[in-house]
């Protein structure tokens, strides 16, 4: 069975500082990783996907991702904070064994960016 | 560049009614799915559809629940009557095929059963 974790509800991170929200998880075969943003009353947006190859992905808006296939882990990271990057992000996965289409999602992480 | 979209963005029905939300996918995608949210909670996986089929469904899509693509660029989702659970934000998404295609998402439509 597929399942992701988000051991935080809420990361505080101070303008310019790096930032890392934190995403596990647990397939049976090989994973298909994604990374989310969900701003308030907006649907969620595609921030950066790991599929195979170079273990650290970039994405939008100056994001990016390590895939560690030891610890099964999959965190989002920013050099440096800014306030807009106040949101809700999710974590998700798709198991490449299964054959299906669907996303599991992690319960969100809402991450708060102080001036 | 393309978006998925949704209406309405809000409804509000009593318990029992039917309720029919609708999605327009981004027009050259071929897989649709819906997701819910229920506040609070983490978003989850109802049904995709492929080639004017459901391809993979959830435990919660029950038999209240139905899809359709009625017309080349519509893709809907009925709940036929409406229990007060079914409160939550319902997205639907899109994507290209291959099994590696990102799924793209709309903006939601919350409903609210009273």
């Amino acid at each position: 069975a597929q399942s992701v974790a988000q051991p935080e509800d809420q990361v505080n991170v101070a303008e310019g500082n790096p930032l890392t929200v934190k995403c596990t998880y647990s397939v049976s075969g090989n994973p298909y990783l994604f990374w989310y943003v969900q701003y308030p009353n907006r649907g969620l947006q595609f921030l950066l996907k790991y599929i195979t190859g170079d273990n650290l992905v970039k994405g939008s808006y100056g994001f990016e991702a390590e895939f560690n296939k030891s610890q099964t882990s999959f965190h989002l990271k920013k050099p440096s904070a800014l306030v807009s990057d106040s949101a809700l992000y999710f974590c998700a996965v798709r198991d490449l064994q299964t054959g299906a289409n669907n996303l599991f999602f992690g319960t969100g992480t809402r991450l708060t960016v102080i001036p | 560049e393309p978006e998925v979209t949704q209406t309405p963005s809000h409804q509000v029905t009593q318990m029992g009614q039917e309720v029919i939300l609708r999605c327009v996918p981004i027009s050259n995608h071929l897989y649709f799915y819906w997701y819910r949210q229920i506040l609070g909670q983490k978003v989850e996986f109802l049904v995709s559809f492929y080639n004017n089929e459901i391809s993979e469904k959830s435990e919660i899509f029950d038999d209240q629940f139905s899809v359709e693509r009625p017309d080349g660029s519509n893709f809907t989702l009925k709940i036929r009557s409406t229990k007060l659970e079914d409160s939550a934000m319902y997205f639907c998404a899109s994507s290209e095929p291959g099994q590696v295609s990102t799924q793209y998402f709309g903006p939601g439509t919350r409903l609210l059963v009273l």
